[in-house]
């Protein structure tokens, strides 16, 4: 079992809908998590990042974390051809040297 | 947010040469850095934790003298691809993180390496 696992997808959906990114992880002992998009040879950029359970909104971007069920989302409202990549899940424990630990990414299609 | 810059880009050399890239943290001191390989359509792996001042720990897999990092100050790491092979082509990213602060890494923009 992989430590962090998301749908390679793609997921595709139309310009203007809400497009549902989802995530779980294995570790119990992770207590931060992250979305990063990725865009086609560049590197990953962080959207988001969430601590406690509930919801975390940062303009378009909504997270969501479950530590119970151990389940991340990002929900993109709005969604913009643009907005068009992988998007990458991660998990790390605390401590400023603990790593980040990658889902494989899921492919997000934004279609006109 | 934090800036961290990787150079080169890209890069092709030939089998069996030596290749290094560096990682700068611009705007920050960055105690730990990471370093990531991806290949084609997969995700980030990460191959070693760079700490300053003290040795790389490496993630099982990936071979210490062959993948050779320095982090002699807490702005500046660097990955040595000894005797790259075509294999070793790949796509390779660095992170840093704020020192004493437990938040997000940030990414460079990555290196391509091409061996051929």
């Amino acid at each position: 079992q992989k430590e962090v696992e998301q749908n390679s997808g793609p997921l595709s959906v139309p310009e203007g809908a809400i497009a549902s990114l989802n995530c779980t992880y294995s570790d119990r002992g992770s207590q931060s998590f992250f979305w990063y998009r990725q865009y086609s040879g560049k590197s990953p950029e962080l959207i988001m990042f969430i601590y406690s359970n509930g919801d975390k909104e940062d303009g378009r971007f909504t997270a969501q974390l479950n530590k119970a069920s151990q389940y991340v989302s990002l929900l993109i409202r709005d969604s913009q051809p643009s907005d068009s990549a992988t998007y990458l899940c991660a998990g790390r424990r605390t401590g400023t040297a603990s790593k980040l630990t990658f889902g494989t990414g899921t492919r997000l299609q934004v279609t006109l | 947010g934090a800036v961290v810059s990787q150079h080169p880009s890209w890069v092709i050399c030939k089998s069996g040469t030596s290749v290094k890239i560096e990682c700068r943290s611009l705007d920050f001191q960055a105690t730990t850095m990471f370093w990531y390989r991806q290949f084609p359509k997969q995700s980030l792996m990460l191959m070693a934790t760079s700490n300053e001042g003290s040795k790389a720990t490496y993630e099982q897999g990936v071979e210490k003298d062959k993948f050779l990092i320095n982090h002699a100050s807490l702005t500046l790491s660097t990955l040595t691809v000894t005797s790259a092979h075509p294999e070793d082509s790949s796509f390779y990213i660095c992170s840093a993180r704020d020192i004493g602060v437990d938040t997000e890494a940030f990414f460079g923009q990555g290196t391509r390496l091409t061996v051929v």
